[in-house]
């Protein structure tokens, strides 16, 4: 596709459910970032991916937040036995260039992923 | 704690007037960046400015860079309603690391 995509757009849970959310990066970005954002908040840095190099896993704010991605492409966001502070937005985000030379460039970002946890 | 914090947290002009949002940081960075959300949803890249830049335009876009006081700003000429929506800084620390980290946001509402 053109953009990140995102999915679900939406998403509402009970408290104790595990959730899986999706990020398709553009076709080519070797960099992927998930972010998370509180209503009316900044954005959470949670994870980043960079080629094959091993994940930046610093934002995670607990065991219970995971994050995978398969080579350059598909990354899962996974929360086991959500909670109700979980309720955010979650941005996927890539880029195409991302060295140590010229550091990060523009980050495309998807629509959102919006969790709910009652 | 957050790298980059924008000031204010709310700005509400009139069309055709300028705005400026504020951003501080706090460690040397390697670029610094400013993005546009609106309605909650995902962001769309305005301008990097880079450490050793001091000023850069796009459009009625307008960015500085003072590297001795770490800060930047964001001035947008003759807003227009469109305009309105939230504005954030991201900086990329300097030393090798790669994540961006954003601020808190400037919420802008232009007023017709």
């Amino acid at each position: 596709g053109a953009g990140v995509s995102q999915s679900p757009s939406n998403k509402v849970t009970e408290k104790g459910k595990d959730v899986e959310l999706r990020c398709d990066p553009i076709s080519g970005h070797t960099a992927l970032y998930w972010y998370r954002q509180r209503l009316g908040q900044g954005l959470e840095f949670l994870i980043y991916f960079q080629g094959n190099s091993a994940p930046d896993k610093s934002g995670l704010p607990s065991d219970r937040f995971s994050a995978e991605r398969t080579g350059e492409s598909v990354s899962t966001l996974t929360i086991q036995r959500t909670q109700q502070e979980d309720s955010a937005v979650y941005l996927c985000a890539s880029s195409f260039r991302s060295g140590r030379a010229g550091g990060t460039g523009e980050l495309f970002f998807g629509e959102g992923s919006r969790l709910t946890v009652l | 704690s957050q790298q980059g914090e924008e000031d204010p947290q709310a700005l509400s002009i009139q069309e055709g007037e300028n705005a400026t949002m504020n951003c501080s940081y706090k460690t040397s960075i390697n670029n610094l960046q400013w993005y546009r959300q609106n309605s909650g949803r995902g962001l769309v890249h305005l301008i990097l400015i880079r450490s050793n830049e001091r000023e850069k335009h796009s459009g009625r876009l307008r960015v500085t860079l003072d590297t001795s006081k770490k800060s930047s700003s964001l001035l947008i000429t003759a807003s227009r309603a469109a305009d309105t929506a939230s504005y954030f800084c991201a900086t990329v620390l300097s030393g090798g690391y790669n994540k961006l980290i954003f601020g808190a946001g400037t919420r802008l509402a232009v007023h017709p």
